[in-house]
């Protein structure tokens, strides 16, 4: 069946560093990604998305490119702030909207 | 500005007790869902209900129990809490069951069972 890899964390990282959560994925057809974020207390919220291959999604500052020769959708920041400190998650979508979650990813930045 | 509301907020239950989760949506959205957060392992979902009338089993559904109410409300019921249900489930609504379409989540609710 259809699942989404991520990378451990926590990721601790200084303010204005350089952020990169790896996310692979294993499916059938061509699904949509995601990167939803979940700030501590809060629901999951949409960060970015792509819907076919070598499509980029943006948002915030963040960036995520759908690679299908490698079934991946690495997400990257530039420079975090410490407003960015929260859990990361790459999700795939499936029929009927229903998504598929890897593991999520701490990402903690000290000022 | 609601989005999607989820009821209560916390709750503790012993093992046994029976229990339902409510959720709403002002979106008019057609598809909604349960998902339920486990440290180590994201989100799985419960139960699903692509549109008014209709439910069905996801991933992990053992244990549960939904009601699509209406457009607006699906709950969740828990018949019989066990300790492995201790959890932080969380409802979500889409405008419609594709894949290429945003989800909008509620805030949770943080379950223990004792």
């Amino acid at each position: 069946g259809d699942s989404v890899t991520q990378m451990e964390g926590p990721v601790t990282l200084s303010e204005e560093a350089f952020l990169t959560i790896n996310c692979t994925y294993t499916a059938t057809g061509y699904p949509s990604l995601f990167w939803y974020v979940q700030y501590p207390g809060e629901g999951l919220q949409l960060l970015l998305k792509a819907t076919k291959a070598d499509d980029k999604g943006s948002n915030k500052g963040f960036e995520a490119t759908y690679r299908k020769e490698t079934t991946s959708f690495h997400l990257e920041k530039g420079s975090v702030q410490v407003s960015d400190s929260a859990v990361y998650f790459c999700a795939l979508g499936n029929s009927w909207g229903k998504l598929q979650f890897g593991a999520g990813t701490q990402v903690v930045v000290t000022p | 500005n609601a989005g999607v509301t989820q009821t209560p907020k916390f709750q503790v239950l012993k093992t046994g007790q029976s229990m339902t989760l409510q959720c709403a949506q002002d979106m008019n959205h057609n598809s909604m869902y349960w998902y339920r957060q486990d440290p180590g392992m994201g989100l799985r979902l419960i139960y699903y209900s692509a549109s008014e009338g209709t439910t069905d089993k996801g991933e992990v559904p053992n244990g549960y129990n939904v009601s699509r109410l209406n457009k607006r409300e699906f709950s969740l019921r828990l018949e019989s809490a066990a300790p492995s249900q201790t959890s932080v489930y969380f409802c979500a609504s889409s405008p419609e069951g594709r894949m290429n379409t945003e989800a909008f989540f509620g805030q949770g609710t943080r379950l223990t069972v004792v």
